[in-house]
């Protein structure tokens, strides 16, 4: 069973923000919410994560609804470069194992 | 800060050779994990190794193994070597008991003929 939902591809105007949805319904209460991304044939890269409460670092925003059941990633001003495969995960912090499902394209343009 | 290095980016080997592959997790980091994805199967897990010692392990044959050294560095060896085994190896490295971030690196493109 997949645990998350997200769109199969999205564009984006270069300098805009990316919103990207992810559906979480039978997120646990000890799951977080993970998010990933994995540019052309390199390895996947860490973006954000978070519980309940909305988070921001240098490279994005979680914001995750109150019923946690689903969030979206912001990219405040999305390049070129961040055109990529975009993984919505949940998991529990002591979970070892990472498994990404078929994700989000996202095509920065121009 | 140093990211996860492995080596070598790209190998192209035979069937039945044997193939080692390399990382060196980010600095202070003691848990090291491998993945193999594929395109028809998507990442999957092999085996995570903390202080020297295989912690975790995923469902793969014998002919994958690996081991970590006492500075954190890890190799696997794939023995045997299968056409279906031509796949993006990456590693990937956390904190003492963190899984919150998993840090990877380029990943080895192995391919076997």
């Amino acid at each position: 069973d997949a645990k998350t939902t997200q769109p199969t591809s999205m564009d984006c105007a270069e300098g805009r923000a990316a919103n990207l949805p992810c559906n979480h319904s039978t997120i646990s209460g000890n799951e977080y919410v993970y998010w990933y991304r994995q540019i052309h044939s390199q390895g996947p890269q860490y973006i954000i994560h978070g519980l309940k409460n909305n988070e921001t670092n240098e490279m994005a925003s979680l914001i995750i609804t109150e019923d946690r059941k689903s969030s979206t990633l912001i990219l405040p001003h999305a390049t070129l470069r961040d055109t990529a495969v975009y993984y919505c995960i949940v998991k529990s912090s002591n979970d070892y194992k990472l498994s990404f499902g078929a994700g989000t394209t996202v095509t920065v343009r121009a | 800060k140093a990211g996860v290095t492995q080596t070598p980016r790209y190998l192209i080997k035979t069937r039945g050779q044997q193939v080692t592959l390399s990382c060196s997790p980010i600095s202070g980091h003691r848990s090291v994990s491998w993945y193999q994805q594929t395109p028809g199967q998507g990442l999957q897990f092999l085996f995570e190794y903390f202080s020297e010692t295989q912690r975790n392990k995923g469902n793969f044959p014998g002919r994958f193994s690996g081991r970590q050294f006492s500075n954190s560095r890890s190799e696997m060896n794939v023995s045997t070597l299968e056409l279906g085994d031509s796949a993006l190896y990456l590693c990937a490295s956390s904190l003492d008991n963190s899984y919150n971030e998993q840090f990877f690196g380029p990943g080895t493109r192995l391919t076997v003929l």
